[in-house]
């Protein structure tokens, strides 16, 4: 089980760049890494997925590096509501892609 | 369009009691996933169905912790003799198939059920 470690809480302000990293030692070569977002009595909606190098989307950015052993969510310019918990998640079709963790709390201030 | 839903939004019921959980997926999506997510905590993955079938369900917690999805649709979650450690958000997911045999599915949750054992 490809487990990942992420920073427990983050503080940013608005209008920043927020970058928040993942590790995962023990990817295996049909991982996938999904990040997750979630409001507080709301169930994680999907932000992006990527499995290496760069995925951009309209929300966010996910780098991967050559060995694919951490990731890193990139959120453009945060504004208050992106003050949620986010989650790393890295697993394939066939399971592991289960495990939220604890995930990231970030908060954004004014 | 229509998301996940599920129903009781809230549902009290005092230690003992049985009760059901229910999770209405999005129409045409075959997987279905059961979390339960305590305060401050991630998710935590109970039981996963692909079709009718439970293709994972290594997180039950124990034999109190029953699940069907008899139609390969809607699902409920059924919880004998509930205890007060059981208190927490249920939450429901559904996905796609996916395209190829290699793909992670993106999970589409529910806004859960909260239970309450008193």
């Amino acid at each position: 089980l490809a487990k990942t470690t992420q920073p427990i809480s983050m503080d940013s302000y608005e209008g920043q760049e927020v970058n928040i990293t993942c590790s995962h030692n023990n990817i295996a070569t049909n991982d996938y890494i999904t990040w997750y977002q979630q409001f507080p009595s709301q169930g994680p909606r999907f932000i992006i997925q990527g499995y290496k190098t760069k995925v951009t989307n309209e929300v966010a950015s996910l780098f991967i590096p050559a060995d694919r052993k951490s990731s890193t969510l990139s959120l453009p310019r945060v504004s208050l509501s992106d003050t949620a918990v986010y989650y790393c998640l890295v697993g394939d079709y066939t399971g592991n892609q289960f495990y939220f963790g604890t995930g990231t709390s970030l908060t954004v201030i004014p | 369009g229509a998301g996940v839903s599920q129903t009781p939004s809230n549902k009290v019921t005092e230690k003992g009691k049985y009760v059901e959980l229910r999770c209405d997926p999005i129409s045409g999506h075959t997987a279905l996933y059961w979390y339960r997510q305590s305060l401050g905590q991630g998710p935590e993955f109970l039981i996963y169905f692909q079709g009718t079938g439970a293709a994972d369900d290594s997180g039950l917690p124990n034999d109190r912790f029953f699940a069907v999805r008899p139609e390969g649709s809607v699902s409920t979650l059924k919880i004998q003799r509930t205890e007060r450690g059981d208190s927490a958000v249920y939450l429901c997911a559904s996905s796609l198939t996916p395209l190829s045999g290699r793909r992670t599915d993106t999970q589409y949750f529910g806004p859960g059920t909260r239970l309450t054992v008193l």
